[in-house]
């Protein structure tokens, strides 16, 4: 069946702009992940749904950043007034239990 | 929170040697550490995983092993071939929720 899909795969956009990230988890996944990846470094968790409900936003690094899962499937994650360190590919990964499946990811570049 | 170190960052090893991994974690409750692989440009894909109630688990030229009392577990590739070239990263979860802390990830190249 199909994995997880992200769009758009590239993003590049200016210094104060506002960006939505899409992931499209496994059908029937109800966990859902939003991590970030730098270069050189392993994924590093922003925010966990279980459901439509954000069970944990601990990784978030600041007010700029919010996801939503409306109907519990697809989730968008949004980037307001990016920085120029917000460069990165960032990684949506879904489970039905342990196993985290990832996406391929979107790399963002603010210029 | 929970700390994941891996090392060694960088491992090149002749075809057909051993490669070995090691990751430490800090949170004496996670109880699951799964080993993902990622070729350049490519998502992570889960190889092998290991959960706190085993020691050892193999899948054919995949072996990794966990020492809980240590807080130390560690990924084997026996008979490497080139496409086992790729960076591998470590993870572990936290305790009460289902995210992964991942270690810095180690570029592993075989030499043909």
């Amino acid at each position: 069946g199909a994995g997880v899909s992200q769009t758009p795969s590239n993003k590049v956009t200016e210094k104060g702009k506002y960006v939505e990230l899409r992931c499209d988890p496994i059908s029937g996944h109800t966990a859902l992940y939003w991590y970030r990846q730098s270069l050189g470094q392993g994924p590093e968790f922003l925010i966990y749904f279980q459901g439509t409900g954000a069970a944990d936003d601990s990784g978030l690094p600041n007010d700029r950043f919010f996801a939503v899962r409306p109907e519990g499937s697809v989730s968008t994650l949004k980037i307001q007034r990016t920085e120029r360190g917000d460069s990165a590919v960032y990684l949506c990964a879904s489970s039905s239990g342990s196993e985290q499946f990832f996406g391929p990811g979107t790399r963002l570049t603010v210029l | 929170g929970e700390n994941v170190e891996q090392h060694p960052s960088t491992l090149s090893v002749q075809e057909g040697d051993s490669a070995v991994i090691k990751c430490t974690y800090s949170d004496s409750a996670s109880n699951y550490f799964p080993w993902y692989k990622q070729e350049l440009g490519k998502r992570p894909q889960l190889i092998i995983d290991i959960r706190s109630n085993v020691g050892e688990k193999k899948d054919q030229r995949i072996a990794v092993t966990l020492n809980k009392t240590a807080k130390h577990f560690s990924l084997h590739i026996t008979e490497t071939q080139p496409e086992d070239s790729a960076v591998y990263f470590c993870a572990a979860d936290t305790v009460g929720a289902n995210n992964l802390f991942f270690g810095t990830g180690t570029r592993l190249t075989v030499i043909p």
